[in-house]
Parts: structure tokens; sequence; C-alpha cells
């Protein structure tokens, strides 16, 4: 099975709302974690990362923290923007680079 | 150097004619990756080159599928006797090696395949 599981979508919020896409991951040993997004029309872009436990990688306001004792690393953003609508992936990379499914987010004015 | 180039964009083909695809990745990175995605999932991991030589492939992948990166540049995938169910976009992605696994993806805009 997938080893990225992310909550499903589609999330939609006004703008300004708090935002938290969840993301837990399985590997063996230490993976680095990252977030890409997907704007409409464009290619995967990373958003953010993190290497090692604790760490907390953040981006445009965006933030995740590594939590190895939960295998998760979930995306936050205090307020957001119309902007910000996207798809939201979460992956995890070990020897190999895996994806969760995407979160699409829609943010209305 | 703009990022990661791929070719053609759409590709709409008849089933059990062969595709070909090209990618020209990031020119300093000698890792080179190939995923597919169909709609509402996100990227599935078809292969992976470091310069020329192709270091692994998914188990899933059927065996109509080839890749190759011949002079550790540019990639081709092609795929032969094409079904419908082939259909998804074809997404490209290249790093550095020397990153190790904190070096991410940076990804085409991939080649959106239509199999009628």
């Amino acid at each position: 099975g997938n080893s990225v599981t992310q909550m499903e979508g589609p999330v939609t919020l006004s703008e300004e709302a708090f935002l938290t896409i969840n993301c837990t991951y399985t590997a063996t040993g230490y993976p680095s974690l990252f977030w890409y997004v997907q704007y409409p029309g464009e290619g995967l872009q990373l958003l953010l990362k993190a290497t090692k436990a604790d760490d907390k990688g953040s981006n445009k306001g965006f933030e995740a923290t590594y939590r190895k004792e939960t295998t998760s690393f979930h995306l936050e953003k205090g307020s957001v923007q119309v902007s910000d609508s996207a798809v939201y992936f979460c992956a995890r990379r070990a020897n190999d680079m895996r994806f969760g499914a995407g979160t699409r987010l829609t943010v209305k004015p | 150097d703009t990022g990661v180039s791929q070719n053609p964009r759409h590709k709409i083909t008849k089933r059990g004619q062969n595709v070909t695809f090209r990618c020209d990745p990031i020119s300093e990175h000698n890792r080179l990756y190939w995923y597919r995605q169909t709609l509402g999932q996100g990227p599935e991991f078809l292969t992976y080159f470091q310069n020329e030589a192709q270091l692994e492939k998914s188990r899933l992948l059927s065996d109509r599928f080839s890749a190759e990166r011949p002079k550790g540049s540019f990639s081709t995938l092609e795929i032969q006797r094409t079904e419908q169910g082939d259909s998804a976009m074809y997404l490209c992605a290249s790093s550095l090696a020397e990153g190790g696994m904190g070096s991410p993806l940076h990804f085409g805009n991939g080649t959106r395949l239509t199999v009628t």
C-alpha cells in the first residue's frame, strides 16, 4: 500500500481561515519529508521540506514539523488566501519518493 | 536553465499505437525520474536514472513501458501497444544525487496522454 496517507479533500475555507492538512507516513529508517503544491494548470512545485526529526519546514506562510514519534508531517497555515487554492501533496523520500493522493484546497473570498 | 522540460504537452493516440515522450532535466541534475499521475491521485513512481544508468523500475510497470537516458542528459519514455488504461499525465522530475534524501525533485509540467 501507499506509504503516505493524507487528509482527503476537498477542503473549502474562507479567506483568512486557519488551514491544517494532515499527513502521516510509513518508512523504515529516517526519510525526508516534503510538501508539494500544484496550482491549476501548472506542474508540481516544492513548497517546503524537513530532513530530520523535529525540523520545521516553512515557506510562504506554510509550516510543517517532522514528528517522528507520530510519523506525521501536517501542513499548517495561519491565514489562507484565495491564491493558496491548489492541490497539496505530502511526500516522503527514503530510497524513492512516494506521494500521498493529494488534498484539493479551495479558498473563497 | 528554466527547469525541467517535457514534450509534447499533450498526446492523443489510438489504442495499439506506440508513443514516445521526451524529458530534458535541469542541466546539472544527475538523477531523472518518471512518474505517472491519474485524476485524483498523487504521482506514482515508474522509474529513475542516475546519469545514464537505470537504477530502479517499479514492479507494477508493464513491460510495454521502456525508458532510456542514453547520454545521461535527456530521457525518453516509450509506451508500446498503448491501452486505454495508459491514459494519464506522465511526469518527469530531476534532482541532484549529492543532496541525498534531502534533495527535492523538480518536476516538469508533464505530458498528458489520451488513448482512444
